[in-house]
């Protein structure tokens, strides 16, 4: 099985900060990587996919990069809505998926 | 518009049964795969296994393997998560999702139900 492994698993960051969130993949899975951020009591909602192509109506301060085994999710400009946690998730193997443990973002 | 709705919260004794539901709209439910995620309380997300409506194909986690059944009815645009006798460590938030496929991107999960929380305590 792929192993994703993000860190920081907790960020603590202020309201204006640029922050990045890395997500290592345990082998290459090209550029098939999701990002997702998940709110308290909601379900997930999908930001990134293709490692680096932003979902319709996602705010382009978020963005992703990476190939391969590293990933990045950054955040421009924190914005109060954004104090969340964000999950990875590899879609290279042929339907057997993983998701990252995950990175809780809170407000410093 | 896509919507995937859920079936209500259960609370359920160790050894039950029980089936959950999600029901597609908005788009035609037999082309796109429906899968299903747990994430139980204070934990992360995990991915259980997935079917293509269309014909019913069906592959799950390793980790899920064995432990729940699912299946989809087509002609009501439904999707099922099963268990045939229910533990303790079912307890959690289950959601489905509609994976999109498409020839020039690798899959995503585009659309996420509400969530179905499950509860088993004796």
């Amino acid at each position: 099985d792929i192993q994703l492994t993000q860190s920081p698993s907790f960020l603590s960051a202020s309201v204006g900060d640029r922050v990045t969130i890395t997500c290592r993949a345990s082998q290459g899975i090209s550029s098939y990587l999701a990002w997702y951020q998940q709110k308290p009591g909601k379900a997930p909602k999908l930001l990134i996919y293709a490692a680096s192509t932003l979902q319709s109506g996602v705010p382009s301060r978020f963005s992703g990069s990476g190939s391969g085994t590293e990933f990045t999710l950054t955040i421009s400009s924190l914005q109060p809505e954004d104090f969340a946690t964000y999950y990875c998730q590899q879609l290279n193997s042929y339907l057997s998926y993983t998701f990252g443990q995950g990175t809780k973002l809170e407000i410093k | 518009e896509v919507q995937l709705v859920q079936s209500g919260a259960e609370v359920k004794k160790p050894g039950e049964s029980l089936k959950i539901s999600c029901k597609g709209s908005g788009y035609s439910f037999t082309s796109y795969w429906i899968g299903w995620v747990r994430q139980m309380p204070g934990k992360g997300l995990e991915w259980m296994g997935i079917i293509y409506p269309g014909d019913s194909d069906t592959r799950y986690s390793p980790s899920f393997q064995g432990q729940v059944t699912i299946s989809a009815d087509k002609s009501i645009s439904t999707a099922y998560l099963q268990w045939s006798s229910l533990k303790a460590s079912d307890t959690a938030m289950y959601y489905c999702v509609r994976q999109y496929s498409s020839s020039w991107y690798p899959p995503f999960f585009d659309y996420w139900g509400q969530g179905t929380l499950v509860t088993v305590s004796s």
